[in-house]
């Protein structure tokens, strides 16, 4: 069965502060897929990245990066520099890499940047 | 482009009724997801559709029922309410293509409270 783990329920950070969020998986898929979403207030999940498990090649997106390491089922993401506007839940989901849609989540992570 | 569309946003029902939700896809995309999220078990997966066929279902009693119009619109019905099925429904949508495997566009979903 497949399981998203984000331990981190709530963090608290000062603008301007770099954070990292956690997520660890569990799959016996060879192949899958891993995702980021942000859920602002009003309520839509934003899709943020998607990582193939054949591609550990870590990825940078201005403030945002995700390290990826399959050796320890980890796929982190960071925010640098926060800003107030950062702040949301944070999802981190997990797909197998068949036809099946079905998107795995961990619990969230409430990430609340102060000016 | 529009995005996925939800209604209603918001609702309130009284146990033992019944409640339509209705979703409407990225134009161009034909597999529609839903998902419930409470804050005691997140975000979980409840059904999938694809050219207007049931592809994936979740854990759900029988009392969570959807469909898919051939204009890849879709409903998902909820009979019988009972106080814990108060949640965020959210739907996404998804193209089908290699290139875009797993990646769900959701909506702002329907905020349903039942008393």
């Amino acid at each position: 069965a497949q399981k998203v783990t984000q331990a981190q329920t709530e963090i608290s950070v000062v603008e301007k502060e770099d954070v990292t969020l956690d997520c660890v998986y569990e799959t016996r898929d060879t192949t899958y897929y891993l995702f980021w979403y942000k859920q602002p207030p009003s309520g839509e999940l934003v899709f943020l990245i998607r990582r193939n498990s054949f591609d550990e090649q870590n990825e940078i997106s201005g403030r945002y990066s995700w390290n990826f390491q399959k050796s320890t089922s980890s796929f982190n993401f960071t925010i640098t520099a926060s800003q107030v506007v950062d702040s949301a839940v944070y999802f981190c989901a997990l797909r197998d890499g068949g036809s099946n849609y079905k998107l795995t989540f961990g619990k969230g992570t409430l990430l609340t940047v102060n000016p | 482009k529009a995005g996925v569309t939800q209604t209603p946003r918001y609702l309130i029902k009284t146990r033992g009724q019944q409640v339509t939700l209705s979703c409407s896809p990225i134009s161009g995309h034909r597999s529609v997801s839903w998902y419930q999220q409470t804050p005691g078990q997140g975000l979980q997966f409840l059904f999938e559709y694809f050219s207007e066929t049931q592809r994936n279902k979740g854990n759900f009693p029988g009392r969570f029922s959807g469909r898919q119009f051939s204009n890849s619109r879709s409903e998902m019905n909820v009979s019988t309410l009972e106080l814990g099925d108060s949640a965020l429904y959210l739907c996404a949508s998804s193209l089908e293509s290699l290139e875009n495997t797993g990646e769900l566009f959701f909506g702002e979903g329907s905020r349903l409270t039942v008393l």
